[in-house]
C-alpha cells in the first residue's frame, strides 16, 4: 500500500537556524498538510496546501514557516529560525482527489525536532 | 477555538473485556475521524462518520456519530492485547482540510 514518507525520522538543531522537513506524499494525491504534537500534547493542524498553495493555516504557522512543493513529489515545511518551542513531532499527511469528508489523510511516521 | 474532549485519557484493561471511549464537543461537526496511533509512527485512520446518528462497524469496533454531530464514541468488544494503542478522534467543521484533533485515549489491554 502507497505511504506518506518523512526524512529526516529525528532532525536535531540549534535555536535560531533553518530547518526543512521534508515528506513525500502519496503520488496521486493532490491535498497535502503538515501537523505537529508537541510532547504529551495534542496533534496540531499547521497547514493545508493544495493546487501549488496554502489553502488554510492555523495561528502557529506564521511568518517562520513557509511550505513548497519544489518538484512533483517533494512537499517541504521550512522553519527560517527555530525556538526551543518548536521542538515536536512533525507530521506530513496528504489526501486524495476529493474533499477529505470522503477521501481519508494518510500521516507519515514524522520527523522528531528537537531545538536545543 | 473548537475543542474535543476525549474520555478517559487512559485506560486499562484485561483481554476480552469491552470497553467505550468518548469524543465530545460544544461544536458541530461536518465529519468526524477516528485514528489509532503506535509510539514512532503517525496516525491511522480508522473511520469517518458524516450523518449524525451513524454507526460504523470495524470487525470488533463500532464507532457511532451523534444525532447532533457533537460527538462520537468508539465502543471495542472482546478487546485483545493487539488493540493496545492510543486512540485519537479528530473533526472538521467545514469542506475544508483543518482538524481539530482530541487529547486520545491511551488504551492497553493486558492478557
Amino acid at each position: 500500500e502507497p505511504e506518506v514518507t518523512q526524512t529526516p525520522s529525528h532532525q536535531v538543531t540549534q535555536m535560531g537556524q533553518e530547518v526543512i522537513l521534508r515528506c513525500v506524499p502519496i503520488s496521486n494525491h493532490l491535498y497535502f498538510y503538515w501537523y505537529r504534537q508537541i510532547l504529551g500534547q495534542k496533534v496540531e493542524f499547521l497547514v493545508s496546501f493544495y493546487n501549488n498553495e496554502i489553502s488554510e493555516k492555523s495561528e502557529i504557522f506564521d511568518d517562520q514557516f513557509s511550505v513548497e512543493r519544489p518538484d512533483g513529489s517533494n512537499f517541504t515545511l521550512k522553519i527560517r529560525s527555530t525556538k526551543l518551542e518548536d521542538s515536536a513531532m512533525y507530521f506530513c499527511a496528504s489526501s486524495g482527489p476529493r474533499s477529505q469528508v470522503t477521501s481519508p489523510l494518510h500521516f507519515g511516521n514524522g520527523t522528531r525536532l528537537t531545538v536545543t | 477555538t473548537q475543542l474535543l474532549e476525549q474520555s478517559p485519557q487512559f485506560l486499562s484493561i484485561q483481554e476480552g473485556e469491552n470497553l467505550t471511549v468518548y469524543c465530545n464537543s460544544s461544536s458541530v461537526f461536518s465529519s468526524l475521524q477516528w485514528y489509532r496511533q503506535e509510539p514512532g509512527e503517525g496516525p491511522v485512520l480508522l473511520v469517518t462518520v458524516v450523518t449524525g446518528g451513524e454507526v460504523k462497524k470495524l470487525k470488533r469496533l463500532t464507532f457511532q456519530f451523534g444525532d447532533a454531530r457533537k460527538d462520537s464514541s468508539l465502543h471495542i468488544t472482546a478487546a485483545q492485547p493487539g488493540d493496545t494503542g492510543l486512540y485519537l478522534c479528530a473533526a472538521s467543521n467545514n469542506a475544508g482540510n483543518m482538524l481539530t484533533f482530541g487529547g486520545g485515549t491511551r488504551l492497553m489491554v493486558k492478557p
